[in-house]
């Protein structure tokens, strides 16, 4: 298995252009998860999604859209990117199992800078 | 409200023992985790604790639980040169799908 993967690694934007960061996993996980990464800070989550088709808001969502229309699958969309947004996401996915401890995996991150 | 707190930096010698410590505002978490994360990677679950647990060792890992003080720590052994990173930790109420991040200690182990 490749477990989650993100691409691409790294993007340059200039203010106002649009783009679509991939996150794929094939562990055939109900759950994933965008967050992103500051500097000195913690993970803030953006987005998350329990299955195909079902997505919902997190703490930081404004300015971002997702789509889940595969298992497998779980882009994030910057449409009018700002500085605001340059910063590292990451891509998480997760398969609660009654009674056991939910683990989350990671990918290894998107390094995104807007200018 | 929910808030996970850390301090930024840990500096120890190689072959000494790091403790890293974690305070969280959420009573009701039964979820406590630690992650590493590695330069340039993702994060990686290393350990985890319920929070009706006062401790677990793994390895070279201990986790210490003060439910009362609502304080959380990491103690590596051994501390070896590969431990360099920033650890998380991190904590989940039951039932939703919300976990709150710490800020992230980055340990440098010196040779």
């Amino acid at each position: 298995n490749a477990g989650v993967t993100q691409t691409p690694k790294f993007r340059i934007l200039k203010i106002g252009q649009s783009m679509t960061l991939q996150c794929t996993q094939d562990m055939n996980h109900n759950y994933m998860y965008w967050y992103r990464q500051d500097p000195g800070m913690g993970l803030k989550l953006i987005y998350y999604s329990v299955g195909a088709g079902i997505t919902d808001k997190g703490e930081v969502p404004n300015g971002y859209n997702v789509s889940r229309s595969t298992t497998e699958d779980f882009p994030l969309r910057l449409e009018l990117a700002a500085p605001s947004q340059t910063s590292v996401y990451f891509c998480a996915s997760s398969y609660p199992l009654q009674g056991r401890v939910e683990t989350q995996y990671f990918g290894p991150g998107t390094r995104l800078l807007v200018l | 409200g929910e808030d996970v707190e850390q301090s930024l930096f840990l500096s120890v010698r190689e072959g000494d023992s790091s403790v890293i410590n974690c305070t969280y505002t959420d009573s009701s978490s039964t979820y406590l985790y630690w992650y590493k994360q590695e330069p340039g990677a993702g994060l990686q679950l290393l350990t985890y604790i319920f929070s009706n647990m006062d401790m677990k060792q793994d390895q070279r890992l201990t986790v210490l639980l003060n439910k009362k003080d609502k304080h959380l720590s990491l103690r590596i052994a051994d501390t070896q040169t590969g431990d360099s990173a920033i650890y998380f930790c991190a904590e989940r109420t039951p039932g939703t799908y919300k976990y709150i991040f710490g800020t992230g200690t980055r340990l440098k182990v010196l040779a």
